[in-house]
Formats: structure tokens, sequence, C-alpha cells
């Protein structure tokens, strides 16, 4: 059984950074590929950056790069998403997902809460 | 970056109907798009990948087709679960996109 457990809700300032974290369980964690995407309160969902643990070379979103870092710690099957310069646009659900093949998103974690208020 | 555009914004239609939902990708992604179910409060659930496949666990009144630039997910008998959101999602380039979702509501 994939799991994936999110940390919890966060209230930000603007133009500061916030973490979120994802640890995985129940398969092999290094050799799939592990995205995130986000979600505006009433809006659709955008995709953010992945990761193969094992490369550790993300990818991300043009509307992203030089905000967004996404790493991987294999040693605890957890990946991390950490966006910087933070706006009150960027109050959404956060989520991470597995993909079972390159792009294809079979498992999600249950979302984080990030708010941006000053 | 390829854009994903579905059509239409809202289905309204009654348990037992057939729901017809359409993608449509500003250049050819081959086969590359899945479809996904979202409830309110909840993940997104996988439902089709590269356009026909069914995900595991998936009800057989789900089917994908589609290539290139359009492709349709058809519900062939609404069932009082399948009211939600739909989105379509692209892996045939980068960045990964998805559409603006399709809400199915109760007629």
């Amino acid at each position: 059984q994939v799991l994936l457990v999110q940390s919890g809700a966060e209230v930000k300032k603007p133009g500061s950074s916030v973490n979120v974290s994802c640890k995985a369980s129940g398969s092999t964690f290094n050799t799939y590929t592990f995205c995130w995407v986000r979600q505006a309160p009433g809006q659709g969902l955008e995709w953010m950056g992945s990761i193969i643990p094992i490369f550790s070379s993300p990818n991300y979103a043009p509307k992203f790069q030089g905000r967004v870092t996404i790493t991987a710690d294999e040693s605890t099957s957890t990946v991390y998403m950490h966006l910087s310069s933070l706006k009150s646009e960027d109050t959404a659900v956060y989520y991470c997902a597995r993909g079972g093949s390159p792009g294809i998103f079979d498992y999600w974690g249950q979302g984080s809460v990030v708010t941006v208020s000053s | 970056e390829i854009v994903l555009t579905q059509s239409p914004a809202t289905l309204s239609l009654s348990p037992g109907e057939r729901a017809t939902l359409s993608c449509r990708a500003n250049q050819s992604i081959s086969g590359y798009l899945a479809w996904y179910q979202q409830k309110p409060g909840q993940a997104p659930r996988l439902l089709v990948y590269d356009a026909y496949h069914r995900a595991t666990g998936i009800p057989g009144r789900f089917s994908g087709s589609g290539s290139g630039t359009d492709f349709t997910l058809t519900i062939s008998s609404l069932e009082s679960e399948d009211f939600a959101v739909y989105y379509c999602q692209q892996r045939g380039g980068w960045p990964r996109t998805f559409g603006q979702g399709t809400r199915v509501e109760v007629k």
C-alpha cells in the first residue's frame, strides 16, 4: 500500500518561504518520479515540478523557476518542496504525487494548506 | 508549453445518463494524456492514463479515447459518486500541464 503523508498547514507572511514535506512508504522510493501540484482556492491544478530521487535533478515549471526547490532524502524516503518569496497568490493546497511512470500521477498525498497573509 | 482546453466547463446530467468530456491540446501529445477525478476536499484520483488505459480499481464505466490533440473521457452511466470535477493532464511535453477542469453536476 503506497502512502504519501504530507506535513501540516502553514501560515506565512508575504516575502517569506515555506517548506512542505512528503514522506513516502509502501514502495521503492528512489526510482519513482515525485512531483508537486498546487491548487489555489476554487481553482484548477497546477504542476510545479518533479524529481526522481536516484538522479536528484529536478524539473521545474517555468512559472516557478528561481522560486521553487524540490529535493529528496533517500534515507527517509521524503520529498521536500521549498517555495520562496511568497505572495498572497501562493495561497493554495500543495499536493505531492508519485509518478508510477514518468508523468502519470497514481498516488497522491493528502495535501498541505499554505496560507500567505500579512 | 502545451495548453489543454477542456469542454464543457460544466456538464449537468442525471444519474444513469452518459457523460462525454473533451480535452484538446494545442499541439500533438501522441497518446500521453491522463484523466483525474477530484471531489471536494480530496486529492485528485487517477482514472485513465495514456489516453485509454484504466488505472487500477477504476470501474469499467469510465473509458478514455483519442490521440494527437483530441481526447475524450466517457462515463457510460453516471453513478451518484461520479459527480465531481474532472481534469485532463498531459505528459507529452514539459512542463506537465493540466486542463482547467470540467464539473459534472446533478441536473
